[in-house]
């Protein structure tokens, strides 16, 4: 299986602020990466596919970037819904894996 | 708009089984993929098994040979069929859907159902 590592694990910003998360595959996956965000208690949100195309109805202020085996998920201005867990998955295999999440919490 | 609205979760004993079920409402193709995803207490996500349009079936090491998922088109509702649970299944499971055909990204997602294993 293709393992996906996000880093940092947790990430403490405030409003305002430009975050980057970042997602290596352990083997090239060409451009099939997605990013997710997730509240507590719900389902994961869809944010990003195809490592840069930003799905509909998603604010500009995520953007995806990479290929390859290195990927970032960066959010320009951090604003306070955005307070939650990301998750990148790789589908360059049918086998899909996650990493293991990044939390973003208050500074 | 795309709802999946999942249900059968619960408690049970290890060794046990369990059936989950995913009613699937506003699409009218069934070439889609669709996927159990599941999340353990306070843990990542995990692929759990999945179709890859009408047919193709994969699953994660760690599941083959004890869970099977099947799907009703008429009744438009996916299943997993759970066997020989182990505490370690325990989680949120939550179906989710494609965007297209294939197993790719999912743009659709339910609100889950918590399987518990436990004696």
């Amino acid at each position: 299986d293709i393992q996906m590592t996000q880093s940092p694990s947790t990430l403490s910003a405030s409003v305002g602020d430009r975050v980057t998360i970042t997602c290596r595959a352990s083997q090239s996956i060409s451009s099939w990466l997605a990013w997710y965000q997730q509240k507590p208690g719900k389902g994961p949100k869809l944010l990003i596919y195809k490592a840069s195309s930003l799905e509909s109805g998603v604010p500009s202020r995520f953007s995806g970037s990479g290929s390859g085996t290195e990927f970032t998920l960066t959010i320009s201005s951090l604003q306070p819904d955005d307070f939650a867990t990301y998750y990148c998955q790789q589908y360059e295999s049918y086998s899909l894996t996650f990493g293991q999440g990044t939390k973003v919490d208050i500074k | 708009e795309v709802q999946l609205l999942e249900s059968g979760g619960g408690l049970v004993q290890p060794g046990g089984s369990l059936r989950l079920s995913c009613a699937v409402s506003g699409i009218t193709s069934s070439s889609y993929g669709m996927s159990w995803v599941r999340q353990a207490p306070g843990q990542g996500l995990e692929w759990v098994s999945g179709f890859s349009g009408v047919s193709s079936i994969y699953y994660a090491d760690s599941v083959t040979g004890r869970f099977t998922i099947s799907r009703d088109s008429s009744k438009s509702t996916l299943y997993l069929q759970m066997n020989s649970l182990r505490a370690e299944d325990t989680a949120v499971y939550y179906c989710a859907k494609t965007a297209v055909a294939g197993m790719s990204f999912f743009a659709s997602w339910g609100q889950g159902t918590l399987v518990t294993v436990s004696s």
